[in-house]
């Protein structure tokens, strides 16, 4: 089993640019959730989905979207990067996490 | 909201020592994790413990939920257990995480 993986590993956008992440579980878990984590702080949630075609926002939404595409995939979308949004994300499904996406907004 | 408050920030030890790591939780929860950060970024979970005491080899946690606090013992530090320690309280769909502590085990 892969458990909780995560495209792509490293990411430099330019402000105003957009992307996707793409965050894939094969663990058959209902829940996904999206957080981030800045430099030696603890992790905050962006969006989690409790169920496939559910999701709600977490502790820090604005500037982020997601979609449950279904039971195993959830992606977080950024329509136009701030520097603010600079952070690692980091994709998991109940206490699974998956590798993280290091993300520079210049 | 719930707050999550983990006690020490830092803590620098010797390989063999023992450490106990603590979390503070301010409302009731529906269940307790512990997780490790390795310096690579790596985020493992060691413990689901809403109640009691569990243990994994050298690692053990006590959750006294009616006290509103866990404590994670790490015994004989080895240099691999480096890196910072969160808990993170469930309530409702949601982790509330703490700041972590940040452990250096030197060799």
């Amino acid at each position: 089993n892969a458990g909780v993986t995560q495209t792509p590993k490293f990411q430099v956008l330019k402000t105003g640019q957009s992307m996707t992440l793409q965050c894939a579980q094969d663990m058959n878990h209902n829940s996904m959730y999206w957080y981030r984590q800045d430099p030696g702080m603890g992790l905050r949630l962006i969006y989690y989905s409790a169920s496939e075609g559910t999701t709600d926002k977490g502790e820090v939404p604005n500037g982020y979207n997601v979609s449950r595409l279904n039971k195993r995939e959830f992606s977080l979308r950024l329509e136009s990067a701030a520097p603010s949004q600079t952070s690692v994300y980091f994709c998991a499904t109940r206490g699974d996490f998956g590798p993280g996406t290091r993300l520079t907004v210049t | 909201g719930i707050q999550v408050e983990q006690s020490p920030p830092d803590l620098i030890l010797q390989e063999g020592a023992n450490s106990t790591l603590r979390c503070n939780f301010s409302d009731s929860v529906n269940n307790l994790q512990w997780f490790h950060q390795n310096p690579w970024g790596q985020l493992i979970n060691l413990f689901y413990i809403p109640s009691g005491t569990k243990q994994n080899g050298r690692l053990s946690a006590t959750t006294v939920a009616t006290e509103r606090y866990s404590l994670l013992y790490i015994s004989s530090s080895q240099t691999t257990d480096s890196g910072v320690y969160f808990c993170a309280v469930a309530v409702n769909y949601q982790l509330i995480w703490g700041a972590g502590t940040k452990l250096i085990i030197k060799p």
